[in-house]
């Protein structure tokens, strides 16, 4: 069955950086696109960008361009979320999330991680 | 960018309502619309995809329609277990917006 596990929370201090990690199991790992979303505590859903496990090529979110890099790992079929410069509204949960197609790039979520929290705090 | 309108933002019902929650894209998006419930505490859930097509498992009460700029979830008799946000998403091209989110509650 299609899991998805990311690694644990994280505490970090304004202007570090994190790395948020989701290996990926019970698929073909390059044949699905991984997108990440974050939620923010009390907060809705936002979209942050989204990595092509096959090639690798990215697509970032306007508002993440420049702190967000995304990249994965076709042996460890592990994908990684890094942000940098780090601020206190980046206090949220971090999904990973499959599409329902394969080689799509743009579709629906039918399969997220449980998740993983990040506070920014000095 | 395409923004993602729903409302209400939050509703109240009885056991056994029904209830709609709209989402409007401020361009069309033909039916690249995908709908979401979150329970508290929990991972979002797919529920609905091309604006319509169920996700396999998710109970028949739940439906979706429209296409272009308008769409909705109707729940056709709401449960106990449905109290949760749902998200409206478009999924077209990127960026992959969700809507604001609609928090459904028990009467």
């Amino acid at each position: 069955q299609v899991q998805l596990v990311q690694s644990g929370a994280e505490v970090k201090k304004p202007g570090a950086s994190v790395k948020v990690s989701c290996k990926a199991s019970g698929y073909t790992f390059t044949s699905y696109y991984m997108h990440w979303v974050r939620q923010a505590p009390g907060q809705g859903l936002e979209w942050m960008g989204i990595i092509n496990p096959s090639g690798g090529s990215t697509n970032y979110a306007q508002r993440f361009q420049g702190r967000v890099t995304m990249t994965r790992d076709t042996s460890t079929t592990t994908v990684y979320m890094e942000l940098s410069s780090l601020r206190s509204e980046d206090t949220a949960v971090y999904y990973c999330a499959t599409e329902r197609g394969a080689n799509r790039g743009v579709d629906a979520f039918d399969f997220w991680g449980q998740g993983t929290m990040v506070t920014v705090s000095s | 960018d395409i923004q993602m309108t729903q409302s209400p933002s939050s509703l109240s019902a009885s056991v056994g309502d029904r209830v709609t929650i709209t989402c409007r894209a401020s361009q069309g998006i033909s039916n690249y619309l995908a709908w979401y419930q979150q329970k508290p505490g929990k991972v979002p859930k797919l529920l609905i995809y091309a604006a319509s097509t169920l996700q396999s498992g998710v109970p028949s009460r739940f439906s979706g329609s429209g296409s272009g700029t308008d769409f909705t979830l109707t729940i056709s008799s709401l449960q106990p277990e449905d109290v949760a946000t749902y998200y409206c998403q478009k999924y077209n091209s990127a960026p992959l917006t969700f809507g604001q989110g609609t928090k459904v509650e028990i009467k």
